[in-house]
């Protein structure tokens, strides 16, 4: 099965609501990293999160190492957060990647 | 501190012509990694080495792709008669040794007619 899943895979929402993201590992976690990319961009690094909760902006990454799992929280939406979120786990320094989430944020 | 620098950062080919990318990863990085991204998928590894070492190369399609880190700084990802297939970002990153945290270059967008 997957090492990585993130769910939803897509999320439709209106701008001003709040998203939340989820990614599950199936094997133990060393390190996990969550990724934007805008259709044909650049894959931009958004947090680096081992473990417990880092915040930027409206954006909160909480990693449970025992849970094996980490969230992505986006509050207040705005349309330019559109796009893809990735997640992807460490194993050996070698990233394996869930297969993303589509973020639709309608004005 | 400059970040992952690739070139060129956009290819157009016919099948059958060969092509190199260019990555120069951050300074004092000793691991670089290549991954090949299709429209829409999450990036696959393609090869990876430790200063000018190959770790894992099990993913890189041997006949028609070829990596080399010389010096053990940059890097140069060739793909000798490219096919339709082809058409992916290429991603180049990199890492401190023994650290995981990976940065990632703009990569460069292919296009194989």
């Amino acid at each position: 099965g997957q090492q990585v899943q993130q769910s939803p895979a897509s999320l439709v929402l209106q701008e001003g609501e709040n998203a939340e993201l989820q990614c599950n590992f199936s094997t133990s976690l060393n390190s996990m990293q969550w990724f934007y990319q805008r259709p044909g961009g650049s894959l931009v690094s958004l947090f680096y999160n081992p473990s417990g909760t880092k915040h930027s902006g409206r954006l909160t990454s909480t990693t449970v190492i025992k849970e094996r799992r980490s969230s992505l929280h986006i509050s207040s939406s705005q349309t330019t957060d559109s796009g893809t979120y990735l997640c992807a786990l460490y194993s050996n320094y070698q990233l394996i990647w869930g297969s993303g989430t589509k973020l639709i944020i309608k004005p | 501190e400059a970040g992952v620098t690739q070139s060129p950062r956009y290819a157009v080919l016919q099948e059958g012509q060969a092509v190199s990318f260019w990555c120069d990863p951050i300074s004092g990085h000793d691991t670089l990694y290549w991954y090949q991204q299709p429209r829409d998928q999450g990036p696959q590894l393609l090869v990876y080495f430790r200063d000018e070492a190959v770790i894992d190369n099990s993913q890189l399609p041997s006949d028609r792709f070829s990596a080399v880190r010389p010096k053990g700084t940059n890097s140069t990802l060739k793909i000798q008669s490219a096919k339709q297939g082809d058409t992916a970002t290429y991603l180049c990153a990199s890492s401190r040794d023994r650290v995981y945290e990976q940065y990632f270059g703009p990569g460069t967008r292919l296009t194989v007619l």
